[in-house]
Protein backbone atom coordinates (compact mmCIF):
# COMPACT_ATOMS: atom_id res chain seq x y z
CA UNK A 1 0.00 0.00 0.00
CA UNK A 2 1.09 3.60 -1.02
CA UNK A 3 2.42 5.81 1.49
CA UNK A 4 -0.43 8.60 -0.27
CA UNK A 5 -2.78 7.81 -2.83
CA UNK A 6 -4.20 9.91 -5.03
CA UNK A 7 -6.69 9.46 -7.79
CA UNK A 8 -4.59 11.24 -10.76
CA UNK A 9 -8.06 12.70 -12.86
CA UNK A 10 -8.22 14.00 -15.25
CA UNK A 11 -11.37 16.03 -13.57
CA UNK A 12 -13.39 17.90 -15.71
CA UNK A 13 -16.15 19.89 -14.93
CA UNK A 14 -18.90 22.98 -16.02
CA UNK A 15 -17.64 26.46 -14.38
CA UNK A 16 -19.73 27.17 -10.97
CA UNK A 17 -19.48 23.31 -10.04
CA UNK A 18 -18.54 22.41 -6.71
CA UNK A 19 -14.95 20.46 -6.59
CA UNK A 20 -14.55 17.53 -4.41
CA UNK A 21 -9.99 16.47 -4.44
CA UNK A 22 -9.78 13.52 -1.91
CA UNK A 23 -6.32 11.59 -0.54
CA UNK A 24 -6.21 8.75 1.49
CA UNK A 25 -2.96 7.66 3.51
CA UNK A 26 -1.35 4.96 5.43
CA UNK A 27 0.61 6.82 8.07
CA UNK A 28 -1.36 7.42 11.06
CA UNK A 29 1.61 9.34 12.12
CA UNK A 30 1.32 12.23 9.50
CA UNK A 31 0.15 15.64 11.79
CA UNK A 32 0.42 18.43 9.21
CA UNK A 33 -2.07 18.23 5.83
CA UNK A 34 -1.57 20.62 2.62
CA UNK A 35 -2.69 21.17 -0.40
CA UNK A 36 -0.86 22.33 -3.34
CA UNK A 37 -2.38 23.71 -6.58
CA UNK A 38 0.67 23.57 -9.46
CA UNK A 39 -0.11 24.87 -12.80
CA UNK A 40 1.10 23.92 -15.97
CA UNK A 41 5.12 24.15 -16.14
CA UNK A 42 4.87 25.88 -13.11
CA UNK A 43 6.10 24.96 -9.23
CA UNK A 44 3.47 24.24 -7.02
CA UNK A 45 2.15 26.96 -4.86
CA UNK A 46 0.75 26.45 -1.41
CA UNK A 47 -3.34 26.56 -1.24
CA UNK A 48 -4.14 25.45 2.32
CA UNK A 49 -2.07 23.96 5.39
CA UNK A 50 -3.86 22.24 8.29
CA UNK A 51 -3.22 20.34 11.78
CA UNK A 52 -4.88 17.58 12.60
CA UNK A 53 -8.26 16.68 12.27
CA UNK A 54 -11.05 19.27 11.18
CA UNK A 55 -11.86 21.71 8.76
CA UNK A 56 -10.38 25.19 7.60
CA UNK A 57 -11.93 27.34 5.26
CA UNK A 58 -9.89 29.98 2.75
CA UNK A 59 -12.27 31.79 0.17
CA UNK A 60 -13.29 29.49 -1.73
CA UNK A 61 -11.81 26.42 -0.83
CA UNK A 62 -12.16 24.09 2.52
CA UNK A 63 -9.46 21.63 3.20
CA UNK A 64 -10.82 18.96 5.67
CA UNK A 65 -9.06 16.08 7.76
CA UNK A 66 -10.60 12.86 9.14
CA UNK A 67 -7.27 11.55 11.09
CA UNK A 68 -9.24 8.48 12.23
CA UNK A 69 -10.21 7.53 8.72
CA UNK A 70 -6.97 8.52 7.55
CA UNK A 71 -8.67 10.90 4.88
CA UNK A 72 -8.14 14.25 3.51
CA UNK A 73 -10.32 16.56 1.32
CA UNK A 74 -10.67 19.73 -1.26
CA UNK A 75 -13.36 21.22 -1.78
CA UNK A 76 -13.67 24.60 -4.50
CA UNK A 77 -16.91 26.20 -4.54
CA UNK A 78 -17.95 27.94 -7.61
CA UNK A 79 -15.04 26.73 -9.63
CA UNK A 80 -13.60 29.39 -12.09
CA UNK A 81 -11.80 28.32 -15.05
CA UNK A 82 -8.44 29.95 -13.69
CA UNK A 83 -9.00 26.46 -11.08
CA UNK A 84 -7.86 24.28 -14.30
CA UNK A 85 -4.46 22.72 -12.45
CA UNK A 86 -2.84 20.01 -10.90
CA UNK A 87 -3.72 19.63 -6.91
CA UNK A 88 -1.51 17.81 -5.14
CA UNK A 89 -2.10 16.56 -1.48
CA UNK A 90 1.14 16.65 1.06
CA UNK A 91 1.79 15.29 4.43
CA UNK A 92 4.33 15.18 7.01
CA UNK A 93 5.11 14.00 10.20
CA UNK A 94 5.45 15.80 13.49
CA UNK A 95 9.11 15.03 14.73
CA UNK A 96 12.36 12.99 14.10
CA UNK A 97 14.05 13.12 10.93
CA UNK A 98 11.69 12.90 8.52
CA UNK A 99 9.73 15.97 9.65
CA UNK A 100 11.95 17.69 7.11
CA UNK A 101 10.02 15.90 4.18
CA UNK A 102 6.97 16.30 2.39
CA UNK A 103 4.85 13.14 0.87
CA UNK A 104 2.82 13.94 -1.78
CA UNK A 105 0.32 12.24 -3.72
CA UNK A 106 0.53 11.88 -7.54
CA UNK A 107 -1.56 14.87 -8.38
CA UNK A 108 -4.99 15.64 -9.47
CA UNK A 109 -5.63 17.21 -12.73
CA UNK A 110 -8.78 19.41 -12.87
CA UNK A 111 -9.86 21.13 -15.56
CA UNK A 112 -13.30 23.75 -15.45
CA UNK A 113 -14.84 24.39 -18.44
CA UNK A 114 -16.46 27.76 -19.07
CA UNK B 1 10.62 39.96 -4.51
CA UNK B 2 12.15 36.99 -6.59
CA UNK B 3 11.23 34.42 -4.45
CA UNK B 4 12.78 30.77 -5.04
CA UNK B 5 14.75 31.28 -8.80
CA UNK B 6 15.79 28.42 -10.25
CA UNK B 7 18.74 28.30 -13.32
CA UNK B 8 19.00 26.50 -15.76
CA UNK B 9 15.01 25.71 -17.13
CA UNK B 10 15.84 23.32 -19.44
CA UNK B 11 18.99 21.22 -20.01
CA UNK B 12 20.07 17.90 -22.01
CA UNK B 13 22.91 16.19 -20.89
CA UNK B 14 24.69 12.94 -22.43
CA UNK B 15 24.70 10.02 -20.30
CA UNK B 16 28.04 10.27 -17.91
CA UNK B 17 27.76 14.20 -18.00
CA UNK B 18 27.91 16.15 -15.11
CA UNK B 19 26.09 19.62 -13.98
CA UNK B 20 24.90 21.87 -11.78
CA UNK B 21 21.60 23.31 -10.99
CA UNK B 22 21.41 26.48 -9.52
CA UNK B 23 18.78 27.82 -6.80
CA UNK B 24 18.82 31.15 -5.16
CA UNK B 25 16.12 32.62 -2.56
CA UNK B 26 16.06 35.98 -1.54
CA UNK B 27 13.14 35.54 1.33
CA UNK B 28 15.95 34.70 3.86
CA UNK B 29 14.90 31.20 4.88
CA UNK B 30 16.69 28.95 6.55
CA UNK B 31 15.56 25.87 5.05
CA UNK B 32 15.81 24.60 1.59
CA UNK B 33 14.82 21.33 -0.59
CA UNK B 34 15.48 19.72 -3.69
CA UNK B 35 12.40 17.73 -4.83
CA UNK B 36 12.39 15.57 -7.90
CA UNK B 37 8.67 15.24 -10.19
CA UNK B 38 8.63 12.20 -12.26
CA UNK B 39 5.57 12.12 -14.35
CA UNK B 40 2.59 10.15 -12.72
CA UNK B 41 4.94 10.19 -9.47
CA UNK B 42 4.80 12.10 -6.28
CA UNK B 43 7.71 14.68 -5.42
CA UNK B 44 10.53 12.86 -3.67
CA UNK B 45 12.56 14.88 -1.49
CA UNK B 46 16.28 14.53 -3.11
CA UNK B 47 18.19 16.83 -0.11
CA UNK B 48 17.61 19.59 2.26
CA UNK B 49 19.80 21.68 4.43
CA UNK B 50 18.86 23.57 7.42
CA UNK B 51 20.78 26.17 7.22
CA UNK B 52 24.53 28.20 5.55
CA UNK B 53 26.79 24.36 6.26
CA UNK B 54 24.16 21.86 7.17
CA UNK B 55 22.87 19.52 4.37
CA UNK B 56 21.30 16.26 4.88
CA UNK B 57 19.88 13.70 2.53
CA UNK B 58 16.46 12.98 1.75
CA UNK B 59 14.29 10.21 0.12
CA UNK B 60 16.30 9.94 -3.39
CA UNK B 61 19.81 11.05 -2.99
CA UNK B 62 21.94 8.91 -4.82
CA UNK B 63 23.56 10.20 -7.80
CA UNK B 64 23.76 13.81 -6.17
CA UNK B 65 25.17 16.20 -4.51
CA UNK B 66 24.53 19.55 -2.90
CA UNK B 67 26.75 22.13 -0.73
CA UNK B 68 24.97 25.15 1.50
CA UNK B 69 27.70 28.07 1.69
CA UNK B 70 25.26 31.20 1.85
CA UNK B 71 21.65 31.51 3.31
CA UNK B 72 20.74 32.29 -0.25
CA UNK B 73 22.36 29.56 -2.24
CA UNK B 74 21.59 25.67 -2.45
CA UNK B 75 23.00 24.36 -5.50
CA UNK B 76 22.83 20.88 -6.53
CA UNK B 77 25.13 18.84 -8.61
CA UNK B 78 24.61 15.86 -10.77
CA UNK B 79 27.63 13.53 -11.07
CA UNK B 80 27.69 11.01 -14.02
CA UNK B 81 24.37 11.94 -15.24
CA UNK B 82 22.25 8.51 -15.89
CA UNK B 83 19.06 8.36 -17.79
CA UNK B 84 16.91 7.16 -14.52
CA UNK B 85 17.58 11.03 -14.02
CA UNK B 86 15.67 12.51 -16.40
CA UNK B 87 12.82 14.81 -14.31
CA UNK B 88 11.70 17.91 -13.47
CA UNK B 89 13.77 19.04 -10.68
CA UNK B 90 12.33 22.18 -8.01
CA UNK B 91 14.01 23.91 -5.37
CA UNK B 92 12.03 25.11 -2.13
CA UNK B 93 12.30 26.68 1.20
CA UNK B 94 10.53 27.70 3.90
CA UNK B 95 11.02 30.03 6.87
CA UNK B 96 11.47 27.13 10.02
CA UNK B 97 10.99 23.72 10.75
CA UNK B 98 7.72 24.35 12.22
CA UNK B 99 6.41 25.79 8.42
CA UNK B 100 8.30 22.72 6.69
CA UNK B 101 4.64 22.67 5.23
CA UNK B 102 4.72 26.09 3.39
CA UNK B 103 7.34 25.17 1.15
CA UNK B 104 8.56 28.12 -1.78
CA UNK B 105 9.25 26.76 -4.92
CA UNK B 106 10.99 27.52 -7.70
CA UNK B 107 9.68 27.13 -11.54
CA UNK B 108 11.55 23.89 -11.83
CA UNK B 109 14.27 22.39 -14.11
CA UNK B 110 13.62 20.48 -16.81
CA UNK B 111 16.43 18.40 -17.12
CA UNK B 112 16.53 15.28 -19.98
CA UNK B 113 19.43 12.83 -20.03
CA UNK B 114 20.40 11.26 -23.21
Amino acid sequence: QKEVEQDPGPLSVPEGAIVSLNCTYSNSAFQYFMWYRQYSRKGPELLMYTYSSGNKEDGRFTAQVDKSSKYISLFIRDSQPSDSATYLCAMRLNSGAGSYQLTFGKGTKLSVIP
Amino acid sequence: NAGVTQTPKFRILKIGQSMTLQCAQDMNHNYMYWYRQDPGMGLKLIYYSVGAGITDKGEVPNGYNVSRSTTEDFPLRLELAAPSQTSVYFCASSYSWERTGELFFGEGSRLTVL
